[in-house]
């Protein structure tokens, strides 16, 4: 098992870019989860993917969006940057439920 | 809506047990529970649904009173690996539903 991988592991960006954010689902995983983490809070749920279509969403914006591949690999997109959405960003795949998620370490979003 | 987690944190000697609960004032599908060191991500440790059993596996185990839609895990006989924070996320439906954390309970473990 390779795990599920992140890139960058650092970003600093300035309010009103955009900006892409990667991850690499587990071998195997057919469903892929976006998350918010801010500094000494619980993940948030931004969105869900399942065999490249969204079905399941939290309370973000429009302006988050997402993409996933044939691969089941992943991109969160966030236009219109502002400082609130400085956080830890979480990319998290499982196979079909009910099994836990596996989680990768992360992308540390600034935003300046 | 936030599952509410008790106690926020707690400080323990090597091998002493401890008790981490989760409630939820709505009716739930699942409840997963992970574990997230400073800087790692979260991991898993297990997942409870409703009308499952008990789940444990070797010093650690949790239950989900369906009833009263509290789930508490269960840390016995502490390690020192066992520190950081414990979080747990519910999910009402068995769909697409995300998880929705909780604010987390800081496990410190001292030799």
């Amino acid at each position: 098992e390779t795990g599920v991988t992140q890139s960058p592991t650092h970003l600093i960006k300035t309010r009103g870019q955009q900006v892409t954010l990667r991850c690499s689902s587990q071998s195997g995983h057919n469903t892929v989860s976006w998350y918010q983490q801010a500094l000494g809070q619980g993940p948030q749920f931004i969105f869900q993917y399942y065999r490249e279509e969204e079905n399941g969403r939290g309370n973000f914006p429009p302006r988050f969006s997402g993409l996933q591949f044939p691969n089941y690999s992943s991109e969160l997109n966030v236009n219109a940057l502002e400082l609130d959405d400085s956080a830890l960003y979480l990319c998290a795949s499982s196979s079909d439920r009910p099994y836990g998620y596996t989680f990768g370490s992360g992308t540390r979003l600034t935003v300046v | 809506q936030q599952p509410v987690q008790s106690p926020q944190a707690v400080i323990l000697r090597e091998g002493e047990d401890a008790v981490i609960n989760c409630s939820s004032s709505k009716a739930l599908y699942s409840v997963h529970w992970y574990r997230q060191k400073h800087g790692e991500a979260p991991v898993f440790l297990m997942i409870l649904l409703k009308g499952g059993e008990q789940k444990g596996h070797d010093k650690i185990s949790a239950s989900f009173n369906e009833k009263k839609q509290q789930s508490s895990l269960y840390l016995t006989a502490s390690q020192l690996s066992y520190s950081g924070t414990y979080f747990c996320g519910t999910q009402r439906g068995g769909g697409a539903d995300g998880l929705t954390f909780g604010k987390g309970t800081h496990l410190i473990i001292q030799p």
